[in-house]
């Protein structure tokens, strides 16, 4: 089931630049995705969401863009922080089901490096 | 800040036994749900959970698993005779009421090791 893919294991960038984490879907039934963060010993955190119906919803310093047409989206972090540093999956639901199943991607590690 | 917290956070077994899984969701929350992430592998979703029945689980979540809400505020998940894949970091999470498939909150998890 690689319903989700993230196909970056990891990501390395220097302080203050951006980071750029990016997801591929298949299914076009996904009406709403989400990014997580999580760090070891730690749960998933939620950071940032999209709805299908647009293509762009920022918040703070993270901004999530999505191209339903490529099934493409993508977590950008302007300024990164080594606070950053942590493990980012890509996750997608259909509203419509009404059961909150959350199908998640495989993550990719980012290391902020100071 | 609420949280959800889990217990225990690490569980040694030896296979063949019985576990049970504890989680306390956020106090408001009415969706509840169980995950699963196996050592280099992604979250997997098992079974989710509002007014007391299951709205959906997977594949995953077969005749050895079940899910209660013993009272007002816990959720358990229990595993009634463990197998060796079945060690894996297990997650509780919870959503608000009208939030259903929108953030859910997860707890820290609990490490699951079948022996």
């Amino acid at each position: 089931d690689q319903q989700v893919k993230q196909n970056s294991p990891s990501l390395s960038v220097q302080e203050g630049r951006i980071s750029i984490l990016n997801c591929d879907y298949t299914n076009s039934m996904f009406d709403y995705f989400l990014w997580y963060k999580k760090y070891p010993a730690e749960g998933p955190t939620f950071l940032i969401s999209i709805s299908s119906i647009k293509d762009k919803n920022e918040d703070g310093r993270f901004t999530v863009f999505l191209n339903k047409s490529a099934k493409h989206l993508s977590l950008h972090i302007v300024p990164s922080q080594p606070g950053d540093s942590a493990v980012y999956f890509c996750a997608a639901t259909y509203l419509s089901s009404n059961t909150g199943k959350l199908i998640f991607g495989q993550g990719t590690t980012l290391q902020v490096k100071p | 800040e609420p949280e959800v917290t889990q217990t225990p956070s690490h569980q040694v077994t030896q296979m063949g036994q019985e576990v049970i899984l504890r989680c306390v969701p956020i106090s408001n929350h009415l969706y509840f749900y169980w995950y699963r992430q196996i050592l280099g592998q992604k979250v997997e979703f098992l079974v989710s959970f509002y007014n007391n029945e299951i709205s959906e689980k997977s594949e995953i979540f077969d005749d050895q698993f079940s899910v209660e809400r013993p009272d007002g505020s816990n959720f358990t998940l229990k595993i009634r005779s463990t197998k060796l894949e079945d060690s894996a970091m297990y997650f509780c999470a919870s959503s608000e009421w009208g939030r259903v498939g929108y953030e859910q909150y997860f707890g820290p998890g609990t490490r699951l090791t079948v022996t």
